[in-house]
């Protein structure tokens, strides 16, 4: 079965400081993988997703994701915080080869002004 | 363009009630998806549908969970009798096909007591 990993429930930065959240997954077959934010008592928004194309996917809001096959990591970026970027963000991965998401448990982002 | 709608936006019952909610999602989308979203983890997939058919329902509780799509466009999510531990946000979401994008709904807030 597919499945990720969000590694840390909480991730506090500056606001100007380089945003990392951690997201590794287990997928027998090539996988679709997306980052969704969800802002507090809003639905999920995509900001990117991979669907083995090129392996560093830009997506919204200054957001980037690389994908790295041999680390089995989908890590998101973004060079410089912003206070309007904490919100929760969670990683997931298509189940089935499908662009059905599976969710991991969701990281919390804080910026800290 | 509309989004995915959802009602009502909260709800708060007694153990043993039961509860509906309804979602109405993007004009021309196909493919429906109700997830459940436990405070703290990340969303569980209850059911999908194509259309007015069901895809995958394998991780409803069938025994209290019910979901329907009748004409293959609005559809709801009904639990009776209700448990403390159905307490969570219930997150629709739809596509335009299997393999396409999921767009989410803002979520309903169910809290039991």
């Amino acid at each position: 079965a597919q499945s990720v990993t969000q590694l840390g429930s909480h991730v506090s930065v500056s606001e100007g400081a380089l945003v990392l959240l951690r997201c590794n997954y287990s997928s027998s077959v090539p996988p679709y993988l997306f980052w969704y934010v969800q802002y507090p008592n809003q639905g999920l928004q995509l900001l990117l997703k991979y669907t083995s194309a090129a392996t560093l996917v830009k997506g919204i809001n200054g957001f980037e994701a690389e994908f790295k096959k041999s680390e089995t990591s989908f890590h998101l970026t973004k060079p410089s915080a912003h206070m309007s970027d904490a919100a929760e963000y969670f990683c997931a991965v298509g189940s089935g080869g499908s662009y059905i998401p599976t969710f991991g448990r969701g990281t919390s982002l804080i910026v800290h002004p | 363009e509309a989004g995915v709608a959802q009602s009502p936006r909260y709800k708060i019952i007694e153990k043993r009630q039961s509860v509906a909610f309804w979602c109405n999602p993007i004009s021309g989308h196909a493919t429906l998806y109700w997830y459940q979203q436990i405070l703290g983890q990340g969303p569980k997939l209850l059911i999908q549908f194509q259309n007015n058919g069901v895809v995958d329902d394998s991780q409803l509780p069938k025994d209290r969970f019910s979901a329907e799509r009748l004409k293959g466009v609005d559809s709801t999510l009904k639990i009776q009798p209700a448990k403390l531990e159905d307490s969570a946000v219930y997150l629709c979401a739809s596509s335009s096909g299997l393999n396409t994008e999921a767009f989410f709904g803002q979520g309903t807030r169910l809290t039991v007591v």
